[in-house]
């Protein structure tokens, strides 16, 4: 089975722009969840969907959005991007979400200058 | 509010050594744990997940105990070698998270050095 894939792996953008990353889950997973990681705050969750329904939230502004499609794939979006925002971004795909082993992708690496 | 600590936060030791990595939690109810490994600009690989009713899992050199009760995790590392090289992460589930989707919380990590 293919693993987790994430695209773009590395972006460049400005602040003040917007940027969408993708991920498409190992097939038959059906929840994606969504984690940024940066050297100061490590590993902290975004969101998570399952069947195309965020279940839960983390404690990020809401610049920061997502979604599922049908297929299980999902985006998430960061409008009017800061400096702050620098980050490695990380999705996970699980069976079932409820405690059920997760599986990462291999990230994306978004920088705003 | 739970919270997950990893001592140390870098280790060094030399080939064939046996170590252990130290997890410990602030909240004794947690649904699961999950031990990650993460390689230098890389994603996070899934070494072993812990059921709460469960109190230990192995894979290959790797042993990964759990001590609800005292909020403890210990991942053992049997006869280390350079290619172990990595940041270990150790993250938990809370109860509430098992209806309400999966939210892993993470430690710092263990950034661990195995000496040819």
């Amino acid at each position: 089975k293919a693993g987790v894939t994430q695209t773009p792996r590395y972006l460049i953008k400005t602040r003040g722009q917007q940027v969408t990353l993708s991920c498409s889950p190992i097939s038959g997973h059906r929840s994606v969840s969504w984690y940024q990681q940066t050297p100061g705050q490590g590993l902290q969750f975004l969101f998570e969907y399952f069947s195309e329904t965020q279940r839960n939230k983390g404690n990020f502004p809401g610049r920061f959005s997502g979604r599922q499609f049908s297929n299980s794939r999902s985006e998430m979006n960061v409008s009017t991007l800061e400096l702050g925002d620098s980050a490695l971004y990380l999705c996970a795909s699980s069976p079932e979400g409820t405690g059920a082993e997760q599986y990462f992708g291999p990230g994306t690496r978004l920088t705003v200058t | 509010k739970q919270e997950v600590t990893q001592i140390p936060a870098a280790l060094s030791v030399p080939e064939g050594e046996n170590l252990v990595l130290n997890c410990s939690f602030t909240d004794s109810a947690i649904y699961n744990l999950q031990w990650f490994r993460q390689d230098p600009g890389k994603g996070l690989t899934s070494l072993l997940l812990i059921q709460s009713s469960q109190r230990e899992q192995t894979s290959g050199r790797l042993n990964a105990s759990l001590d609800k009760s005292s909020g403890r995790s210990t991942l053992y590392i049997a006869a280390s070698q350079p290619g172990d090289s990595a940041t270990y992460l150790c993250a938990v589930i809370p109860p509430w998270g098992y209806n309400q989707g999966g939210k892993l919380i993470f430690g710092q990590g263990t950034e661990l050095s195995v000496k040819p």
